[in-house]
């Protein structure tokens, strides 16, 4: 079974742009998760969606956005890029949303796509 | 509020010695506590839970992590270290079961393992 696939891998953009990232669950997985890693905060919760409805937000100013597809994959939108938006993207998927006890809510993490802007 | 201290940004060790990794965690809850593991280049991918069964868990690759209320600590420990678990290990919290799928990291461990 393919694993979690983000597009694209590497993104170059300059200030004030906007951006959308893909990302394609596994499949049959209907809950995917986003994720910011930077080197100074660390990694941070974005959003959760399920279903096609986001389930949680993490704390981030609106120019973040995503969205939920009927065939589970998911997008997310930065717009008017800041430099301090350059970081490694991440998204998760698992079968189920919420988390524990068995292996059908585990987050199966891609590997990515890391956003450089100028 | 839910959130974990990882005690050491760096730890090494020699190939074939011993290998902790210090996690503290806070929690209103009872939590759910996790180890990832990220190798250069790589997504993260989940060494071991802790789900409020047995306080002593085991993961993949030899790792381990115990559970300890009283010391609010979820360690991660593997008795002899390889080359190849030179990697960055985060400890995770989250909220117990169902209740969302947001985890809350740790800043990170750099493990290096020096041959």
């Amino acid at each position: 079974k393919a694993g979690v696939t983000q597009t694209p891998r590497y993104l170059i953009k300059t200030r004030g742009q906007q951006v959308t990232l893909s990302c394609s669950p596994i499949s049959g997985h209907r809950s995917v998760s986003w994720y910011q890693q930077t080197p100074g905060q660390g990694l941070q919760f974005l959003f959760e969606y399920f279903s096609e409805t986001q389930r949680n937000k993490g704390n981030f100013p609106g120019r973040f956005s995503g969205r939920q597809f009927s065939n589970s994959r998911s997008e997310m939108n930065v717009s008017t890029l800041e430099l301090g938006d350059s970081a490694l993207y991440l998204c998760a998927s698992s079968l189920l949303p919420g988390l524990i006890g068995g292996d059908d809510y585990e987050q199966f993490f891609g590997p990515g796509t890391r956003l450089t802007v100028l | 509020a839910q959130s974990v201290t990882q005690l050491d940004s760096h730890v090494s060790v020699s190939e074939g010695t011993p290998v902790l990794l210090r996690c503290n965690y806070s929690s209103s809850y009872s939590p759910s506590l996790f180890w990832y593991v990220q190798h250069p280049n790589k997504g993260l991918q989940l060494l071991l839970k802790y789900t409020s069964a047995a306080t002593l868990v085991k993961g993949i690759n030899g790792f381990e992590a115990e559970f300890k209320k009283s010391e609010t600590s979820f360690h991660l420990t593997k008795p002899s270290a390889h080359m190849s678990d030179a990697a960055e290990y985060f400890c995770v919290v989250t909220l117990p079961r169902g209740a969302t799928n947001k985890l809350i990291f740790g800043t990170g461990t750099l493990l290096a393992v020096q041959p």
